[in-house]
């Protein structure tokens, strides 16, 4: 059974790093593209990053470009997010997802809860 | 960046009834059309994709449909479980885009 297991969230200070980490298990992890994905308290859904199963390609939201970096670690099954310079409306739940196909993410961690603020 | 537009934003429907979804694109998507179901306090949950294939596990009671730039979710009779949000989500091109959701609550 597929199980993804996002850690690492909190409440952070503007302007400071956070990293994200999403354990994943119950598949091959190695075959799969892995995505970010968030949503701020009360509002939709908002994809923020993929990254290849190779690690070859990544994507990014405008809004996270050069400020979030998506990496991950075959060999432990793990996936990150390496946030740096946030900002208040960084805040956010934030899922992993298993990629299929690039197109979509067929299953979803129960996500963790980022608060930017002063 | 392709941007969906759901319809309503809110649809009353009575357990039973159907339910007729709405996502639109800001211009055609080719196959990469994805609904998700999501209930307060849970993760989104894949229920539709490539427009008109259901994820597993997913009830034939929940259908999708449409082409280029009109997309439809229906769900033919709506169980108690289904009072949720459901959002509409592209990947014809990078970045991927989801919709802002249609709320189904209870009439």
């Amino acid at each position: 059974q597929v199980q993804l297991v996002e850690s690492g969230g909190g409440v952070v200070q503007p302007g400071r790093s956070l990293r994200l980490s999403c354990a994943a298990s119950g598949f091959t992890f190695r075959n799969h593209g892995m995505h970010w994905v968030r949503q701020a308290p009360g509002k939709g859904l908002e994809w923020v990053a993929v990254l290849w199963y190779d690690g070859s390609q990544q994507y990014y939201v405008e809004s996270v470009k050069g400020r979030f970096t998506v990496s991950r670690d075959n060999s432990r099954n793990m996936f990150y997010l390496q946030m740096n310079s946030l900002r208040d409306d960084d805040t956010a739940v934030y899922y992993c997802g298993r990629d299929q196909r690039s197109t979509h993410c067929d299953s979803w961690g129960q996500g963790t809860l980022v608060i930017v603020s002063s | 960046e392709i941007v969906l537009t759901q319809s309503p934003a809110t649809l009353s429907v009575s357990p039973g009834e159907r339910a007729t979804l709405s996502c639109r694109a800001s211009q055609s998507v080719s196959s990469y059309l994805a609904w998700y179901q999501q209930k307060p306090g849970q993760a989104p949950r894949l229920l539709i994709y490539d427009i008109s294939k259901r994820a597993t596990g997913i009830p034939a009671r929940f259908s999708g449909s449409g082409s280029g730039t009109d997309f439809t979710l229906t769900i033919s009779s709506l169980e108690p479980e289904d009072f949720a949000v459901y959002y509409c989500q592209q990947r014809d091109n990078w970045p991927l885009t989801f919709g802002p959701g249609t709320k189904v609550d209870i009439k």
